[in-house]
């Protein structure tokens, strides 16, 4: 079945830098979500894609739909505390908007 | 409307026990999905409600879960004795049918189980 990779798996960040992650698909999307969920807590969405090519920004956040709509890529800039947590990529099905889930990445702060 | 709702946030249980979690989504939306999540990986679709109707339900979904939402409302998910691998977050989730808030799915804190 369908398989969405994730990466990097974690990655520790420093305040003030910009990061990046992606998310890879064995098939095609026709939508792109970004989630981040934090410790104890439901996962919350923070941008979605709908077409290929597509850059979509939330404040710091920007992510883009491939052009092959095999991938996407989310970036966060001037990185925060708060920004701490696990992002996942997610495909939304049609019928009956089910989500199918990477592995997320998680972002930890550098000690 | 505060969100989704889920009790109890955490459960713990002695393998063979019966637990059940509710849901409680946001009032107007139709459709309400419960997920799974294990620890370090992303959540696994279980099944999901429009309105009362149960629509699908995952391979994931042994005879041992089941869920309902009787009045297209609030719904239960029920797991029968228990087993150490259902130790997981059960998360609850609800979108509108139509509009724009269709394509979003609102989750819940989840459900922390842990079986013994």
């Amino acid at each position: 079945g369908q398989q969405l990779n994730q990466s990097p798996q974690s990655m520790f960040i420093q305040e003030g830098e910009d990061v990046s992650m992606n998310c890879t698909s064995s098939s095609i999307f026709n939508t792109w979500l970004w989630y981040k969920q934090d410790p104890g807590e439901g996962p919350v969405l923070l941008i979605a894609l709908y077409k290929a090519g597509e850059l979509t920004s939330n404040g710091r956040l920007t992510a883009q739909f491939g052009i092959t709509r095999k991938d996407s890529f989310l970036n966060i800039s001037a990185s925060i505390p708060s920004d701490v947590g696990i992002y996942f990529c997610a495909d939304l099905k049609a019928a009956g908007n089910k989500l199918t889930f990477g592995g997320g990445t998680r972002v930890l702060v550098k000690p | 409307d505060t969100g989704v709702s889920q009790n109890p946030r955490h459960k713990i249980t002695k393998r063979g026990q019966n637990v059940t979690f509710r849901c409680d989504p946001i009032s107007e939306h139709n459709r309400l999905y419960w997920y799974r999540q294990t620890l370090g990986q992303g959540p696994e679709f279980l099944t999901y409600f429009q309105n009362e109707a149960q629509l699908e339900k995952s391979r994931l979904l042994s005879d041992r879960f089941s869920a309902e939402r009787p009045k297209g409302s609030f719904s239960t998910l029920e797991i029968q004795r228990t087993e150490q691998g259902d130790s997981a977050m059960y998360l609850c989730a609800s979108s509108a049918l139509r509009g724009s808030g269709a394509n979003v799915l609102t989750f819940g804190a989840g459900s922390r189980l842990t079986v013994l």
